[in-house]
């Protein structure tokens, strides 16, 4: 089973609308949240972070379900500039200070006029 | 304030040739990682630095990559023999402190293709 796994999409969504996605994780003693957000060819950037409480920012709000072991992310009134690979990303604080990221695969979000 | 610094920006070499990567992390940030992107797939870590200490290195394929911090602040990852299924984009990352809490910063990276 992969650590985070996310469907890959695409996702053709039309210009205003509301997305949706998800992903799983599979180690319970993830501690961290992440979404990040990777254009074509450029290099990851941090979206949000994600909490159990929830949390929004703008049109974007993202939680936590640690029961589940699951992370979501919806956009409201999308973009075409939201058009970009979504990077769902875990992190667990391991000994020694070992606090590399795991990344899912991403799924893909096209925005269409 | 400067992002992640990384050279070059691409590079083609033949299999079992060798090839180095460079990574100039933001001013000031301990913490440096070292990401695997093969196309279609999201980064893998490879190596992460505290200064100049290796605090995790369990994915790096020590019989071919090797990577170095000597002086806690530039770092080179190097690739030898190179193998076909190397082919992919090297992210470095730094982060500014040595406890979790910070964002990770991403530089461009280098798209390697290994023909």
């Amino acid at each position: 089973r992969k650590e985070v796994e996310q469907d890959p999409g695409p996702f053709n969504v039309p210009e205003g609308a509301t997305v949706a996605f998800n992903c799983t994780y599979s180690n319970s003693a993830s501690q961290s949240f992440f979404w990040y957000r990777q254009d074509c060819r450029k290099e990851p950037k941090l979206l949000m972070s994600v909490y159990s409480s929830g949390n929004e920012d703008g049109r974007f709000t993202a939680q936590l379900n640690r029961a589940s072991q699951y992370i979501s992310l919806l956009i409201r009134d999308s973009k075409l500039s939201d058009s970009a690979t979504y990077l769902c990303v875990v992190n667990m604080y391991s000994g020694g200070g070992a606090d590399g990221l795991t990344f899912g695969k991403g799924t893909h979000l096209i925005i269409q006029p | 304030e400067a992002g992640v610094a990384q050279s070059p920006r691409y590079k083609i070499i033949e299999k079992r040739q060798s090839v180095a990567f460079w990574c100039n992390p933001i001013s000031g940030h301990a913490t440096l990682y070292w990401y695997q992107q093969i196309l279609g797939q999201g980064p893998k870590l490879l190596i992460q630095f505290q200064n100049n200490g290796v605090v995790d290195d369990s994915q790096l394929p020590k019989d071919r990559f090797s990577a170095e911090r000597l002086k806690g602040v530039d770092s080179t990852l190097k690739i030898q023999p190179a193998k076909l299924e190397d082919s992919a984009v090297y992210l470095c990352a730094s982060r500014r402190g040595t406890s979790g809490s910070n964002e990770q910063f991403f530089g461009p990276g280098t798209r390697l293709t290994v023909l």
